[in-house]
């Protein structure tokens, strides 16, 4: 019953890798989002997809590319990893209900590059 | 730009205290407002959302207030137990996105 989930929960590469990150809603959300926490805990959105199409890029370097195949799904694919790359990623969705745009998190991927 | 600030970065309280957490951000040009919890290693929990037409939103013991005009947020939390022991993170949103603070640490003593 697991409204958003993230695969793999813990990633462990090394510096010049390429890896992707998966998430799935099961909530019906026609938004995804995915965000960043660093060291420090700040939590920044790096991407938000609304029905499959782009609809924010923050300042994100090119190396990370979102890619959504439907409403339910939105991965994260990242090359040539770097160490300042390691941080917890999480996905979330939302639903624009009555205005509401209640976000719901994923449980989080912890990378570690080294 | 949205700034968030939440104060104090850490609380530790015994058990049974009633307690406020503070948030306040720089443009009160803002839709809504969620509070969340996150647990060490976990994911983060939504706690309430408050509209901006909304001035309070419960949940049990939690209590959240808004004043939009002034850029504040309070979290109330009644009875306070130890498995309300979490970060606490409030975050406006604006046009399109959710602008978090870093959070403040609460510690719930036996």
């Amino acid at each position: 019953d697991t409204a958003v989930s993230q695969t793999p929960k813990y990633l462990v590469t090394q510096m010049g890798n390429d890896k992707s990150i998966k998430c799935e809603q099961n909530l019906g959300h026609d938004t995804m989002y995915w965000y960043k926490q660093d060291s420090k805990k700040f939590l920044k959105i790096m991407f938000s997809y609304n029905n499959k199409e782009l609809i924010i890029n923050e300042t994100v370097p090119n190396r990370f590319s979102p890619k959504s195949p439907d409403k339910a799904h939105l991965n994260l694919h990242i090359n040539s990893l770097e160490l300042g790359d390691s941080a917890v990623y999480f996905c979330a969705s939302s639903q624009v209900l009555a205005g509401l745009y209640e976000q719901y998190f994923g449980p989080g991927t912890r990378l570690t590059v080294t | 730009k949205q700034e968030v600030t939440q104060i104090p970065a850490a609380l530790s309280v015994p058990e049974g205290e009633n307690l406020v957490l503070n948030c306040s951000f720089t443009d009160s040009a803002i839709y809504n407002l969620q509070w969340f919890r996150q647990d060490p290693g976990k994911g983060l929990t939504s706690l309430l959302l408050i509209q901006s037409s909304q001035r309070e939103q419960t949940s049990g013991r939690l209590n959240a207030s808004l004043d939009k005009s002034s850029g504040r947020s309070t979290l109330y939390i009644a009875a306070s137990q130890p498995g309300d022991s979490a970060t606490y993170l409030c975050a406006p949103k604006g046009a399109q996105k959710l602008v978090f603070g870093q959070g403040t640490r609460l510690t719930i003593n036996p």
